[in-house]
């Protein structure tokens, strides 16, 4: 089984509207990262936002939110006020605990294409 | 703030000959990551060092790749030698914290974009 899951191959949003990117997550482990990175067709991988497991709150990091929902182990990205360079693609990434491969290990999706349409 | 630097941005090379990238990371980050990306198999992590320890390489795909950590901001990726199936991005990340659980995000180089003909 996928340990990331991003349903959504690709998206558009209108110019300032906001918009939501899925990401659900497998893992049996107690304590896990969640990371959200973006990749501009430029190709340069850039770290958006990450939430731990065990934070009471969802992250913010200007016009990124992290709408995080342990029961149903989703982290969806917001981008609030969608701007021509959020363009790009979007990729969740787990890091677990306790992992048999190592928990340096970032587990990526395969990513959202995003497209703002002006 | 410098980020991880990689090099070359590109490199187009023919089947059967070595290729080198070469990575810096961020000041005091102590792991380093060399990654592969290409559409098939997405982003697959190939080797992961410690404090300039390589701790896990089971990712290197066989014995043509080798990677080297000589001191804390240098890091070299090397292919001898090359076949056209190694053409892809591979991306360089560094991070603070070792083996262990951190929150610690990685942060990638701008990735060296390899074409073997």
């Amino acid at each position: 089984a996928q340990k990331i899951t991003q349903t959504q191959p690709g998206m558009f949003v209108q110019e300032k509207e906001a918009v939501t990117l899925d990401c659900t997550y497998d893992t049996s482990d107690p304590s896990y990262g969640l990371f959200w990175y973006k990749q501009p067709s430029s190709g340069e991988m850039i770290f958006l936002i990450y939430q731990g497991s065990y934070d009471q709150q969802n992250a913010t990091e200007g016009r990124y939110s992290l709408n995080f929902q342990k029961a149903r182990k989703s982290a969806n990205l917001v981008i609030s006020a969608s701007q021509l360079g959020d363009s790009a693609m979007y990729f969740c990434a787990m890091r677990e605990a306790y992992s048999g491969a190592g928990s340096y290990q970032l587990t990526f999706g395969k990513g959202t294409k995003l497209s703002v349409i002006p | 703030d410098a980020g991880v630097i990689q090099s070359p941005r590109h490199e187009v090379t023919e089947m059967g000959q070595e290729v080198t990238l070469r990575c810096k990371p961020i000041s005091g980050h102590n792991s380093l990551f060399w990654y592969r990306q290409t559409m098939m198999r997405g982003l697959e992590l190939l080797i992961y060092f410690n404090n300039n320890v390589p701790i896990d390489d089971s990712g290197m795909p066989e014995d043509r790749f080798s990677a080297k950590m000589p001191n804390a901001s240098f890091s070299t990726l090397k292919i001898q030698p090359s076949e056209p199936r190694d053409s892809a991005v591979y991306f360089c990340a560094s991070s603070h914290g070792g083996p262990y659980y951190s929150n610690q995000p990685q942060h990638f180089g701008d990735g060296t974009r390899l074409s073997i003909l």
